[in-house]
């Protein structure tokens, strides 16, 4: 079935680094694909999003492209900041049947920024 | 509401007990989606609910859980017979329609089994 896997936390970084969690999937279809992120004591919101190969999505300065040929969307920003620190999780969803809350997560990266 | 509301926000129960977990969308939107997630892992899909149906519950894990949303809004997650391994958060999502929009999520319902 379906899967995403994405890079092991916890990550930590220095205020002003460049940022990469990588993502990768497996599907069988054309899915869509996500960026949602977790601040501290805070719901699931929604980050970026891709629905169709080499579409980038852009958000707050995080950026990450669809690449069907690699079958990844790796999360980047240039310059990270404290307000960053959060839990990141790669998802997909199938386009065909679905909907864009019928998820599948990977196990989400914990993102620590230090000034 | 302004956003997906879920009530209690943390709830222990003893092992074979029945809970209930409430989830209130937000307004007008028609699809809602029960999700849960364990220590250290990402959400995993439950059951989606297109108005007052359950239209995928694939996600459902065995016979002791079960949903329902009788009016098509507010939503109650239903565990008999609850195992410890039931202990997770519950969240909870809500979406407009189907396809191409985003689904909200509620901060969820921490549950522990003892």
């Amino acid at each position: 079935g379906d899967s995403v896997t994405q890079m092991e936390g916890p990550v930590t970084l220095s205020e002003e680094a460049f940022l990469t969690i990588n993502c990768t999937y497996t599907a069988t279809g054309y899915p869509s694909l996500f960026w949602y992120v977790q601040y501290p004591g805070e719901g699931l919101q929604l980050l970026l999003k891709a629905t169709k190969a080499d579409d980038k999505g852009s958000n707050k300065g995080f950026e990450a492209t669809y690449r069907k040929e690699t079958t990844s969307f790796h999360l980047e920003k240039g310059s990270v900041q404290v307000s960053d620190s959060a839990v990141y999780f790669c998802a997909l969803s199938d386009r065909y049947g679905g909907s864009q809350g019928n998820l599948i997560f990977g196990k989400g990266t914990k993102l620590s920024v230090k000034p | 509401g302004a956003g997906v509301s879920q009530t209690p926000s943390n709830k222990v129960t003893e092992k074979g007990k029945y809970v209930e977990l409430r989830c209130d969308p937000i307004s007008g939107h028609t699809a809602l989606y029960w999700y849960r997630q364990s220590l250290g892992q990402g959400p995993e899909f439950l059951i989606y609910f297109q108005g007052t149906g359950a239209a995928d519950d694939s996600g459902l894990p065995n016979d002791r859980f079960f949903a329902v949303r009788p009016e098509g809004s507010v939503s109650t997650l239903k565990i008999q017979r609850t195992e410890r391994g039931d202990s997770a958060v519950y969240l909870c999502a809500s979406s407009s329609n189907t396809l191409n929009t985003e689904a909200f999520f509620g901060q969820g319902t921490r549950l522990t089994v003892v």
